[in-house]
């Protein structure tokens, strides 16, 4: 199974700050029809996940623009480009281009 | 779009339980649909996805005790639970297709005696 490993495991930020998080895979996710299937989501408190960013780099309709994917291959990364309060909870990449599905263990956002 | 689980509840060992997932706003037999788990206080585990044509796919933890169905005309998704240990407590959600844009609320799930 493709194994997801996301860093860090924890993030402390201030409102306003930039912060990355990063999704390494144990496999290429460069599907045999070319797309890269890759995506992350963000679970608050209390909240079942919704996706952000699709297919590496797409942003999901009415996420904010603040919020950018990246990467090929193995190597992928979510941006956040100005933290806001609604942005705290957990970080989640998930694969989709090889079964079975995997998700990355998440990455917690907290207010430094 | 609208995904609503229901079917949850408490459990005892060995036993089984049946979660269905409603579907509404959109042409439900067009997507493939997964069920992913929670356990309290961890990440993600996806658990099985049955694709628009009804291909299956199950992790290994739950391969031959779980089956995923679904009911076109009802536009309703299924996971049947069987032998459920205590390990299989947890939240258990239903998403919508390969890039998992939509979920329900979630459905506890409790195994203990």
């Amino acid at each position: 199974d493709v194994v997801l490993t996301q860093t860090p495991p924890t993030l402390s930020a201030t409102i306003g700050q930039s912060v990355s998080i990063s999704c390494r895979s144990s496999q290429s996710l460069l599907h045999s029809n070319g797309n890269t299937y890759l995506n992350w989501l963000l679970q608050r408190p209390g909240q079942p996940p919704q996706l952000l960013i699709y297919l590496v780099s797409r942003l999901e309709s009415g996420v904010p623009n603040r919020f950018s994917g990246s990467g090929s291959g193995t190597d992928f990364t979510l941006k956040i480009s100005g933290v806001e309060a609604e942005d705290l909870g957990v970080y989640y990449c998930v694969q989709s281009t090889h079964a079975p599905n995997t998700f990355g263990a998440g990455t917690k956002l907290e207010l430094k | 779009v609208q995904l609503v689980e229901s079917g949850g509840g408490l459990v005892q060992p060995g036993k089984s339980l049946k979660l269905s997932c409603s579907a509404s706003g959109f042409t439900f037999s067009s997507y493939g649909m997964h069920w992913i788990r929670q356990a309290p206080g961890k990440g993600l585990d996806w658990v099985a996805y049955i694709s628009s044509s009804s291909g299956t796919v199950y992790a290994d933890a739950v391969k031959g005790r779980f089956t995923i169905s679904r009911d076109n005309a009802k536009n309703t998704l299924y996971l049947q639970l069987n032998s459920l240990k205590s390990e299989d407590t947890a939240i258990y959600y239903c998403a919508r297709g390969y890039n998992y844009g939509y979920w329900g609320q979630g459905v506890m799930v409790t195994v203990s005696s």
